[in-house]
């Protein structure tokens, strides 16, 4: 079955680095584009980025555009999220998703649990 | 970017009754050459990730009760349950595929009454 799990959460100072990380496995990983969707605290669903399947096209959110790099490694089955220049509105549960293709127009098919960014002083 | 409202904010059921939820983008999911609305309605619960409930606006998950159903086209779209049961309490969110940036309306929790 199809599995996401992310990694790399954790409490960063604003204006600093992280990045995280989601393992996929239980499908055929380098043939499916891959989002990140963040959650702030009691907040909605807001999307972040999208990966091609071959990594060569990205989509970004404007909030995020120019902070956040998104990558994968179709050899280990993991797409990455590299955040830089963290705000506290940055701060929120961030999940990786799976498209349902290779394209940015495809709906979230299967959700990690999330990991929790924490941005504060 | 396409913005995504629903309403209501939220709403209280009785066990067995039915809930209804509307979305509107402001412009047209429609997608002419293929006939399908980008658009999806997710469930979330506690504590838990987002869950897939329908795609396209109308083509249920499989393993999705059948007591969840999508309508509508264009701009305008409705999820309904229609028979509220207990484990259905959640907050559900609509999203728009049809055009990056991706969006989703802000959300309506459901509740018993």
């Amino acid at each position: 079955q199809v599995q996401l799990v992310e990694s790399g959460g954790g409490v960063v100072q604003p204006g600093g680095s992280l990045r995280l990380s989601c393992a996929a496995s239980g499908f055929s990983f380098s043939t499916y584009g891959m989002h990140w969707v963040r959650q702030a605290p009691g907040k909605g669903l807001e999307w972040v980025t999208f990966i091609w399947y071959d990594g060569n096209s990205k989509f970004y959110a404007d909030s995020v555009k120019g902070r956040f790099t998104v990558s994968r490694d179709n050899s280990r089955n993991t797409v990455s999220l590299e955040m830089t220049g963290l705000r506290t509105d940055d701060t929120a549960v961030y999940y990786c998703a799976k498209a349902t293709d290779y394209g940015v127009s495809s709906y979230f098919q299967y959700w990690g649990q999330g990991t929790l960014v924490t941005v504060s002083s | 970017d396409i913005v995504m409202t629903q309403s209501p904010d939220s709403l209280a059921v009785s066990l067995g009754e039915r809930a209804t939820i509307k979305c509107k983008s402001s412009q047209s999911v429609l997608y002419s050459s293929s006939n399908k609305n980008y658009l999806g309605w997710y469930q979330q619960k506690a504590g838990q990730p987002p869950k897939l409930l329908i795609s396209w606006a109308s083509t249920r998950e499989s393993g999705v009760p059948d007591r969840f159903s999508g309508s509508g086209s264009g701009t305008d779209f409705t999820l309904t349950i229609s028979s509220l049961q207990a484990e259905d309490v959640a907050v559900y969110y609509c999203h728009q595929y049809y055009s990056p940036p991706l969006t989703f309306g802000p959300g309506t929790k459901v509740e018993i009454k």
